[in-house]
């Protein structure tokens, strides 16, 4: 497609559960990312990749939280046991190179209930 | 945490004047990008300013950068109804890793 692409558009969730969200990036475009944006906040750094590399996990909030972009491609976030505090949007953007305009996806609007 | 601090928090102003926006970041930066997000939707890149710049125009956008003072604005001339968002900025330091860090935002609302 276009644009950055992410599934599901929304989560509903019970306390304890596993999620599992897909961000699929622009073709061809070296880096990515994931930000968690509560509302009415700016969007926080979570994770980086380059290519496949995850080159910064600094800002995932607990060992709850794993990202991974096996073939530099897609990527998945997981949330296991999932806890009231990680309902939020969680957005994934890409970029042609390290640093530079990045393209965000609708982002995946996840609630635990 | 969040590098970028934007002020005002909110803005509300009339079709047709100016809205000012500023920034102000905590460390040296390669540039400083300016992004809109319209509500329950994703960001949309405004602007990109390298460290190097001081003033950089995109139709009705004009941003600056101050790099002595850590901070930076955004203007929308002529603002119109549909230029209600929020609008964030980013930085992306200087050392220290590959982030972008975004501030907290400023809400505008232009009443038509």
């Amino acid at each position: 497609g276009a644009g950055v692409s992410q599934s599901p558009r929304y989560k509903v969730a019970k306390r304890g559960q596993d999620v599992a969200l897909r961000c699929d990036p622009i073709s061809g475009h070296v880096s990515l990312f994931w930000y968690q944006q509560a509302l009415g906040q700016g969007p926080e750094f979570l994770t980086y990749f380059q290519n496949e590399a995850q080159l910064d996990k600094s800002g995932l909030p607990s060992d709850r939280f794993f990202a991974e972009r096996p073939e530099g491609s897609v990527s998945t976030l997981k949330i296991q046991r999932t806890q009231q505090e990680d309902s939020a949007v969680y957005l994934c953007a890409s970029s042609r190179r390290e640093t530079g305009e990045l393209f965000f996806g609708e982002g995946s609007r996840l609630t635990v209930l | 945490s969040q590098q970028g601090e934007e002020d005002p928090q909110a803005l509300s102003i009339q079709e047709g004047e100016n809205a000012t926006m500023n920034c102000s970041y905590k460390t040296s930066i390669n540039n400083l990008q300016w992004y809109r997000q319209n509500s329950g939707r994703g960001l949309v890149h405004l602007i990109l300013i390298r460290s190097n710049e001081r003033e950089k125009h995109s139709g009705r956008l004009r941003v600056t950068l101050d790099t002595s003072k850590k901070s930076s604005s955004l203007l929308i001339t002529a603002s119109r109804a549909a230029d209600t968002a929020s609008y964030f900025c980013a930085t992306d330091a200087a050392t220290g890793g590959f982030k972008t860090i975004f501030g907290a935002g400023t809400r505008l609302f232009v009443k038509a």
